[in-house]
């Protein structure tokens, strides 16, 4: 079935670094969500993106949407220690009522 | 305002009984998602209702997992002769609406069958 390839698994940055994480899919995607899972916490919405090619900003957070809407990433800029955790992408197939089919996650770790 | 909460946090149980999750959406949300989070992965869906009527049971394992919403805002997951593959993590998580809105999740419950 339909489903989405996250990468990297796992990032391990110094402090003050960048971090990517992709979302990668076979099939075009209605839409994508972000999710960031702080380590023993739950999943908590970062952001939506439904347009081929948008890209959204949320201070050192930029999101994008691939022209084919098969992919996405997350880009944070200089990392901090607070950002640690697991980053989730999550999309719905429109006529599914809101089920979330996530990606297995990319587990950011900041040394600081 | 409140969050979703569930309870309760934690439940070990041992293989072949019964357990009740709790879980109780946002005040106003329609929407209501039960969801397995094992180790290492992402959630996964077990059950969706819209106000009281289960819209999408197609995530659920198998027969012995049932949820109920009977007023269309708390919802029990009920798992009968549980067994060990059951453990993880159980997710609960509303939306106003259904499709294309964002999804708030609870806490979870810590479900340890021995």
């Amino acid at each position: 079935g339909q489903q989405v390839m996250q990468i990297p698994q796992y990032q391990h940055v110094q402090e003050g670094e960048d971090f990517t994480t992709y979302c990668n899919s076979s099939t075009t995607l209605s839409n994508i969500q972000w999710y960031k899972q702080r380590p023993g916490g739950h999943p908590v919405f970062l952001i939506q993106l439904v347009k081929s090619g948008e890209v959204k900003k949320q201070k050192r957070l930029t999101f994008q949407f691939g022209e084919a809407k098969k992919n996405s990433s997350l880009h944070i800029t200089a990392t901090q220690t607070t950002d640690v955790g697991t980053y989730f992408c999550a999309f719905d197939r429109g006529s599914t009522l809101g089920r979330l089919y996530f990606g297995r996650g990319t587990q950011l770790t900041v040394w600081p | 305002g409140a969050g979703v909460s569930q309870t309760p946090s934690n439940k070990v149980t041992e293989k072949g009984k019964y357990v009740e999750l709790r879980c109780d959406p946002i005040s106003g949300h329609t929407a209501l998602y039960w969801y397995r989070q094992s180790l290492g992965q992402g959630p996964e869906f077990l059950i969706y209702f819209q106000g009281t009527g289960a819209a999408d049971d197609s995530g659920l394992p198998n027969d012995r997992f049932f949820a109920v919403r009977p007023e269309g805002s708390v919802s029990t997951l009920k798992i009968q002769r549980t067994e060990r593959g059951d453990s993880a993590v159980y997710l609960c998580a509303s939306s106003i609406q259904g499709q294309g809105y964002e999804q708030y999740f609870g806490p979870g419950t810590r479900l340890t069958v021995t």
